[in-house]
């Protein structure tokens, strides 16, 4: 059973406008969610999170929203540039041993695609 | 700093022989993981290890043995490689009790298995 879902595996946005990705979770436990991006051949590298406690949190053009009782998040990037092309993987994590050692919960990722 | 190095970056191998995947961090980082990334199917934890000495099974640890006898080092063992061992592995690394988990990432070794 799929605890973190992207539905989308493709997303295509035309260079300066807004590209928005959507994530779905199941499970409650979950008290932060992350943000990763990747490009072909490199492994993942962070990009932005959001602690459970809060809806909104920015950092330059990427801002992530979450809507908690929807489980529900999203991260936008405005402008979108060409470099932004990658492939983006939501997370989720909660404290899985209780001694601080947070797991992380992979979504199957959307390619976004930005057109100059 | 290197951050999350891993070898070899490459490998092929045949149905039933046996490899170890290297990764190295030097963060100093207690919290360290395997996952596998397939298409389609995102990244899925094999083993992780919060500190030397202790490891445990992720999501899907048949077929992967693992030991953390310092904290630089978490090898990845397959003892018998099989072709649905194809896939590329990455390792993770983070500071345990860090809230939310980032972890950062080597940048992969790619396997096939015959």
């Amino acid at each position: 059973d799929q605890q973190v879902k992207q539905n989308s595996p493709s997303l295509s946005v035309q260079e300066g406008r807004i590209s928005i990705l959507n994530c779905d979770y199941t499970n409650s436990m979950f008290d932060y969610f992350l943000w990763y991006k990747k490009y072909p051949a490199e492994g993942p590298t962070f990009l932005i999170s959001i602690s459970s406690i809060k809806d909104k949190n920015e950092d330059g053009r990427f801002t992530v929203f979450l809507n908690k009782s929807a489980k529900h998040l999203s991260l936008h990037i405005v402008p979108s540039q060409p470099g932004d092309s990658a492939v983006y993987f939501c997370a989720a994590s909660d404290n899985y041993s209780g001694a601080g050692s947070y797991q992380l919960t992979f979504g199957k990722g959307t390619k976004l695609s930005v057109i100059p | 700093n290197a951050g999350v190095t891993q070898t070899p970056k490459f490998q092929v191998l045949k149905t039933g022989q046996s490899m170890t995947l290297q990764c190295a961090q030097d963060m100093n980082h207690e919290y360290m993981s395997w996952y596998r990334q397939d298409p389609g199917m995102g990244l899925r934890l094999i083993h992780y290890s919060v500190g030397a000495g202790i490891t445990d099974q992720g999501e899907v640890p048949n077929g992967y043995n693992v030991s953390r006898s310092t904290t630089e080092d978490f090898p990845l063992r397959l003892l018998s490689a099989a072709p649905s061992q194809t896939s590329v592995y990455f390792c993770a690394s983070s500071y345990s009790g860090q809230a939310g988990g980032r972890q950062f990432f080597g940048p992969g070794t790619r396997l096939t298995v015959l």
